[in-house]
């Protein structure tokens, strides 16, 4: 079945630093790859996505790149700010084989502090 | 842009009572999700709907169940409510294209059920 690993948190870093949330997964299909962002008290948001191999998922100067050699979709920033503390997930989506229900599959999710 | 409400941002209940969680999404989606989140656990899904009428339980659905009477409307029902359905409840949409793969899923800020 289909699984996705993150980096165990929390991550706390200064403000300008450089960020990386490893995430890497196991998949039977060729599946889509995406990062999702939960701040404080809300639900959760869509961060970039990449849909095939190679491609590279960008968004308020967060990137990650869908590497299938190494089955990884590593979140990355050059510079962190305050507004970046949130909790980071990794998640894949396959097509559902018959009978399976499963739609996104998520990691556990890293929590990430930043400080000024 | 979507907007997905839950009707809740904070509940409490009692053990054994039958507790209704509601989700409305305005933007005409077809499949609608029900997660649980948990800490360390990330989210887990519980239930999820393609259309109007039509459910199919995801990873955990045991003592619950849901509705899906209107294409805008996901219910949520905790039958019997325990100590360990305390949680954070998502509920999230999405728009039903061919390739379900690439689209992303739209999340409320969920709902924070505590059983006493």
């Amino acid at each position: 079945g289909n699984s996705v690993t993150q980096m165990e948190g929390p991550v706390t870093l200064s403000e300008e630093a450089f960020l990386t949330i490893n995430c890497t997964y196991t998949a039977t299909g060729y599946p889509s790859l995406f990062w999702y962002v939960q701040y404080p008290g809300e639900g959760l948001q869509l961060l970039l996505k990449a849909t095939k191999a190679d491609d590279k998922g960008s968004n308020k100067g967060f990137e990650a790149t869908y590497r299938k050699e190494t089955t990884s979709f590593h979140l990355e920033k050059g510079s962190v700010q305050v507004s970046d503390s949130a909790v980071y997930f990794c998640a894949l989506s396959d097509l559902p084989s018959r009978g399976s229900a499963r739609q996104l599959t998520f990691g556990s999710g890293t929590q990430l502090t930043v400080l000024p | 842009d979507v907007k997905v409400t839950q009707s809740s941002r904070y509940l409490v209940k009692r053990t054994g009572e039958k507790v209704f969680l509601e989700c409305v999404q305005d933007m005409d989606h077809e499949n609608m999700f029900w997660y649980r989140q948990d800490p360390g656990l990330g989210l887990r899904l519980i239930y999820f709907s393609y259309d109007v009428k039509m459910k199919e339980k995801g990873d955990i659905p045991e003592g619950y169940s849901v509705s899906r009477e209107k294409k805008e409307r996901f219910s949520l029902i905790l039958e019997s409510a325990s100590t360990n359905q305390t949680s954070m409840y998502l509920c999230a949409s999405r728009r039903h294209p061919p390739d379900r793969r690439n689209q992303p899923q739209h999340f409320g800020d969920g709902t924070r059920l505590s059983i006493l």
